[in-house]
């Protein structure tokens, strides 16, 4: 079993859709969650992140997490083509660890 | 505040032949990271550097593959000799203060 998986795509939605994207992980110890976006061509820059349990929401987007289930899940309000990339989630122990990246789920949002 | 960079941003050379790759990170930023990046897949750690000293290098393929900080600023990866698999794009990061990575564009290796 992986340490990180997710569901590669790529996912297909309309403009305007509500996206779910998810994430599962199988170290117990992991306390961060972060959601990293990668463009075609681009390297991956931090979306948003959460600590332990919980919900986290900025603007359209939430990031939640279930630590019992050990499953991680990024929502996007609203889509836009703007929003089409790939989406990584990466937990880790604490800030000092280096992270571990899931696969990575390829999202495109059409007009 | 300038970002991660990296050169260069393509190569291509031919199977057994060696290719060196820089970055230069956010300025104050102590922690460097090499990943390596295979088309479809994530990022994969290679070697985390703290200042000039290294962190990590388990996944590093140290028969072909070294990295250096000297200075603890900018970094070095070099590939010698290159194989076929190693083409990919190899990421720079560099840590802030609160643990996020912040990432240069990646220097895109092909070995024919």
């Amino acid at each position: 079993q992986k340490e990180v998986e997710q569901d590669p795509g790529p996912l297909s939605v309309p403009e305007g859709a509500i996206v779910s994207l998810n994430c599962t992980y199988s170290n117990s110890a992991f306390q961060y969650f972060m959601w990293y976006r990668q463009y075609s061509r681009k390297g991956p820059e931090l979306l948003m992140y959460t600590y332990s349990s919980g919900n986290k929401e900025d603007g359209r987007f939430t990031a939640q997490v279930d630590k019992s289930s050990k499953y991680i899940s990024l929502f996007i309000r609203d889509s836009q083509p703007s929003d089409s990339a790939t989406y990584l989630c990466a937990p880790h122990m604490n800030a000092g660890n280096m992270l571990t990246f899931g696969g990575g789920t390829r999202l495109m949002v059409k007009p | 505040e300038a970002g991660v960079a990296q050169s260069p941003r393509y190569k291509i050379i031919e199977k057994r032949q060696s290719v060196a790759f820089w970055c230069n990170p956010i300025s104050g930023h102590a922690t460097l990271y090499w990943y390596q990046q295979i088309l479809g897949q994530g990022p994969k750690l290679l070697i985390q550097f703290q200042n000039n000293g290294v962190v990590d290098d388990s996944q590093l393929p140290k028969d072909r593959f070294s990295a250096e900080r000297l200075k603890g600023v900018d970094s070095t990866l070099k590939i010698q000799p290159a194989k076929l698999e190693d083409s990919a794009v190899y990421l720079c990061a560099s840590r802030g203060g609160a643990g996020e990575l912040f990432f240069g564009e990646g220097s895109r290796l092909t070995v024919l």
